[in-house]
């Protein structure tokens, strides 16, 4: 079965300290999709990134990057000099494939970060 | 640019009663998710819609049914309510079944069981 295991329940660090997040899925699919969602206080949720399963490439954007593995079956979200701004709880996702075509999303349990002032 | 619209974002119920939750797709965005988060939870797939049909069922009670209309907007029917309904309802939209779609989320709607 598809599954998603964010092991890290919350993470606390101080402002401008380097975080990862981490994120390890199973999967029969050989062709899937992975996504990291960010969830502030205010509860909604904020599409982050997207990764295919033939895409190994990390990928930096701004002060996020993210490292996917393949042979580990993990991918890791790393926020450079965290802000305050960065506190939310951040979700990792697998696609999962419907008989119909279209596609759910199996969630991470989420990791609460809290970056201190 | 147009995100997915939720209403209400508020919602208080009592027990037993029906609520009905909308949600009004991003433009040209055919497909249409429906999740629920509870307290501390993360997010439980409940239904989807394809161009108005349904092609996905995940946990949703059968006191739960959910329709797609012509304008492609969906409503999610809640019936005799229970406590442990109380959650965040999330709906969520992508675009056609080529390939795996980014689903964009609204904002959610906040029902509460009393």
């Amino acid at each position: 079965a598809q599954k998603v295991t964010q092991a890290q329940t919350e993470i606390s660090v101080v402002e401008k300290e380097d975080v990862t997040l981490d994120c390890v899925y199973e999967t029969r699919d050989t062709t899937y999709y992975l996504f990291w969602y960010k969830q502030p206080p205010s509860g909604e949720l904020v599409f982050l990134i997207r990764r295919n399963s033939f895409d190994e490439q990390n990928e930096i954007s701004g002060r996020y990057s993210w490292n996917f593995q393949k042979s580990t079956s993990s991918f890791n979200f790393t926020i450079t000099a965290s802000q305050v701004v960065d506190s939310a709880v951040y979700f990792c996702a697998l696609s999962e494939a419907a008989t119909s075509g279209t596609y759910k999303y199996i969630f991470g349990t989420g990791t609460r970060l809290k970056v201190l002032a | 640019a147009a995100g997915v619209i939720q209403s209400p974002r508020h919602l208080i119920k009592e027990k037993r009663e029906t609520a009905t939750l909308k949600c009004y797709p991003i433009p040209r965005h055919d497909t249409v998710y429906w999740y629920q988060q509870g307290p501390g939870q993360d997010p439980q797939f409940l239904i989807s819609f394809y161009e108005k049909m349904q092609s996905d069922k995940g946990s949703i009670p059968d006191r739960f049914s959910a329709q797609q209309f012509s304008d492609y907007h969906s409503e999610l029917n809640m019936s005799s309510l229970e406590l442990g309904d109380s959650a965040l309802y999330f709906c969520a939209s992508s675009s056609g079944l080529a390939g795996v779609d980014t689903q964009y989320f609204g904002p959610g709607t906040r029902l509460t069981v009393l």
